[in-house]
C-alpha cells in the first residue's frame, strides 16, 4: 500500500526558512517522479514543484523559483523541499504526490503537513 | 505564466450527468497538456480520478469519463451520485510533460 507521509511544517517568520521531507513507503520509490503541491487555506490546489525519478531533471512553479529547491534520496525513499526566503502566501498544506511510471500524471497524495509564514 | 480555468460551481442533480471543463490562456488544450483530474472533499487530499486524458485510475468508476471537447480538457460524470459531491480540480501540463499547473477548481453541488 503506497504511503506518503510529510512533515517539518510550523510556523516560520517572513524571510525565514523550512525543509519539508516526504517519507515513502510501499513502491518502488526510485521509480517514480514526486510532486509537491500546496493549497492555501480555503484556497484551490497549486502545483509547485515536481523532481524526476532519478533526480536529474527539476521544475518549478515561477513563483517559488529562485526560493524553493527540491530533492529526493532515493536510498532512504525521502522527497524534500528547501523553502528559503519564505512570504506570507506561501502559507499554505503542502501535499508531496506521486508522479506515475508509465504515463505523465499523479496517482497518490499524502496528507499533507501545514506551513504557516507568519510575524 | 498559463493559467488554467474551470467554471467555479455547478450544481446536478442525483442520478443526472454533468461536464466540467478546463480550458488553458496558451491555446487548445491537447492530450499533449495529458490532462488530468482530481476530486477534493473537505478535509481530505486529492484523489486522481482521472489522467492523460481519458484513462481512469483503477479505483475511479465508470461513471467518470475524460475528454477533449471543443479545445478544452472535459470531466463527464453519468449517473451522478451523492457521493460524488466535491470539489474537482484539472490538471495540465507543459514544457514537454512534467511542468505543471492546476485549474481553479469547480465545487460541484448534487441537489
Amino acid at each position: 500500500q503506497v504511503h506518503l507521509v510529510e512533515s517539518g511544517g510550523g510556523v516560520v517568520q517572513p524571510g525565514g526558512s523550512l525543509r519539508l521531507s516526504c517519507a515513502a513507503s510501499g513502491f518502488m520509490f526510485g521509480s517514480h517522479p514526486v510532486h509537491w503541491v500546496r493549497q492555501a487555506p480555503g484556497k484551490g490546489l497549486e502545483w509547485v514543484a515536481v523532481i524526476s525519478y532519478d533526480g536529474s531533471e527539476k521544475y518549478y512553479t515561477d513563483s517559488v523559483k529562485g526560493r524553493f529547491t527540491i530533492s529526493r534520496d532515493n536510498s532512504k525513499n525521502n522527497l524534500f523541499i528547501q523553502m528559503n526566503s519564505l512570504r506570507f502566501d506561501d502559507t499554505a498544506v503542502y501535499f508531496c504526490a506521486r508522479g506515475m511510471v508509465r504515463g505523465i500524471g499523479i496517482d497518490d497524495w499524502g496528507r499533507g503537513t501545514l506551513v504557516t509564514v507568519s510575524s | 505564466q498559463v493559467v488554467v480555468t474551470q467554471e467555479p460551481s455547478l450544481t446536478v442533480s442525483p442520478g443526472g450527468t454533468v461536464t466540467l471543463t478546463c480550458a488553458s490562456s496558451s491555446g487548445a488544450v491537447t492530450s499533449g497538456n495529458h490532462p488530468s483530474w482530481f476530486q477534493q472533499k473537505p478535509g481530505q487530499p486529492p484523489r486522481a480520478v482521472v489522467y492523460s486524458t481519458n484513462n481512469r485510475h483503477s479505483w475511479t468508476p465508470a461513471r467518470f469519463s475524460g475528454s477533449l471537447l471543443g479545445g478544452k480538457a472535459a470531466l463527464t460524470m453519468s449517473g451522478v451520485q451523492p457521493e460524488d459531491e466535491a470539489d474537482y480540480y484539472c490538471l495540465l501540463y507543459y514544457g514537454g510533460g512534467l511542468l505543471g499547473v492546476f485549474g481553479g477548481g469547480t465545487r460541484l453541488t448534487v441537489l
